[in-house]
């Protein structure tokens, strides 16, 4: 079992929808956890990161941690077509630098 | 430009072959870190530099990767004697403070080709 799990998708959504995207990780000593936009032939660039548990909110995207359920969201509201991409959780533990990504899931915002 | 660039952006090798592959991060960038990409898969942690130090080389695969940043800026990584399984886009990321700083900022990446 990997340490995060990440649905691949592809994840395809009329353009004004609410799009939720998820990862779950085994490891509870994790604390920072970001989510990367990839767009094809691109490198990732970093969207949100969070410390710890709460809510983090950024324009249209909010991010959400649940450190109980070792469960983490990404929401994006009134999607465009311009957010297809795949989207990367990676998490890491405190006072290291080793990031550990999610597969990544594909995002497709019909126009 | 003010990005992370690396070169080549594709390559293309026979089984067999060294590679080298150039990061050039952005300036002043304290810490460096190389990633490998399998098709459909996240990035996978290979080297972490802070300055010219190699931190971490855990994730190496294999005594042949090699990688190195001897001034502290430009970082090249070597992979001798290619086989099929290394194909994969290779991701340099630099980050202006040591490695805990969050915002990592990533080149767009070199596709390698293993024949």
């Amino acid at each position: 079992q990997k340490e995060v799990e990440q649905d691949p998708g592809p994840l395809s959504v009329p353009e004004g929808a609410i799009v939720s995207l998820n990862c779950t990780y085994s490891n509870s000593a994790f604390q920072y956890f970001m989510w990367y936009r990839q767009y094809s032939r691109k490198g990732p660039e970093l969207l949100m990161y969070t410390y710890s548990s709460g809510n983090k909110e950024d324009g249209r995207f909010t991010a959400q941690v649940d450190k109980s359920s070792k469960y983490i969201s990404l929401f994006i509201r009134d999607s465009q077509p311009s957010d297809s991409a795949t989207y990367l959780c990676a998490m890491r533990t405190s006072g290291t630098y080793k990031y550990i990504f999610g597969t990544g899931t594909r995002l497709k915002v019909l126009a | 430009g003010a990005g992370v660039s690396q070169s080549p952006r594709y390559k293309v090798a026979k089984r067999g072959q060294d590679v080298a592959l150039r990061c050039d991060p952005i300036s002043g960038h304290v810490s460096l870190f190389w990633y490998q990409q399998a098709l459909g898969q996240g990035p996978e942690f290979l080297t972490y530099f802070q300055n010219e130090a190699q931190l971490d080389k855990s994730g190496l695969p294999s005594d042949r990767f090699f990688a190195e940043r001897p001034e502290g800026s430009v970082s090249t990584l070597k992979i001798q004697r290619t086989q099929q399984e290394d194909s994969a886009v290779y991701l340099c990321a630099s980050s202006l403070g040591e490695g805990t700083s969050n915002e990592q900022f990533f080149g767009p990446g070199t596709r390698l080709t293993v024949l």
